[in-house]
């Protein structure tokens, strides 16, 4: 079954230092993957994509996501957290029929 | 644009009650999701639509929910009877191609 795993339910940072939220994917055909983040109380908003070519993908606010087809990860990363950081992150996937589902989100806290 | 528009934004209704979700895609958009969202379950895609059609309602939990799509601009998703576990947010979200934008959701308590 095609499925989206995201390891970590909660990752906690200091602010200022780096963070890395993990996604591993199992898709088939060539991955599309998004990250999206979520504030309290709000929808979903889109961070960043991979379609194709370079490994390394810079979205929104800072944020970067890293692919790795050998080891089917795609983790998003930002060199020095903020507290605004902190929030509910999803990695996504297109499936068979554009079906578009999501992994079971990683709580972000940044600690000030 | 305005966005993906959602409503009601809350609802609190009683068990046995009909409940109606109401979405507005962006303009031009031609795929529309509809989500629920739960802690035990997180994000479960329920039924996607594709230029109006739906193209698989399998994450529809039961025949109590259904979903519909008359034209580009606007969908619904009812509940009839609805139960205290159908408390959760729907979202509604649409697209082109590529990411989703999503609306701020609906959240449903029933009691």
């Amino acid at each position: 079954a095609q499925s989206v795993a995201q390891p970590e339910d909660q990752v906690n940072v200091a602010e200022g230092n780096p963070l890395t939220v993990k996604c591993t994917y199992s898709v088939s055909g060539n991955p599309y993957l998004f990250w999206y983040v979520q504030y309290p109380n709000r929808g979903l908003q889109f961070l960043l994509k991979y379609i194709t070519g370079d490994n390394l993908v810079k979205g929104s606010y800072g944020f970067e996501a890293e692919f790795n087809k050998s080891q089917t990860s795609f983790h998003l990363k930002k060199p020095s957290a903020l507290v605004s950081d902190s929030a509910l992150y999803f990695c996504a996937a297109p499936t068979s029929y554009d079906k578009v589902i999501f992994g079971p989100g990683t709580s972000l806290s940044v600690i000030p | 644009d305005a966005g993906v528009i959602q409503s009601p934004r809350h609802e609190v209704t009683e068990m046995g009650q009909e409940v109606t979700l109401r979405c507005k895609p962006i303009s031009g958009h031609n795929s529309l999701f509809w989500y629920r969202q739960t802690m035990m379950r997180g994000l479960e895609l329920l039924i996607y639509f594709n230029n109006n059609v739906p193209i698989d309602d399998s994450g529809m939990p039961e025949d109590r929910f259904s979903a519909k799509m008359p034209n580009a601009s606007f969908s619904t998703l009812k509940i009839q009877p609805s139960e205290p576990r159908d408390s959760a947010v729907y979202f509604c979200a649409s697209r082109v191609t590529g990411e989703l934008f999503f609306g701020e959701g609906s959240r449903l308590t029933v009691l």
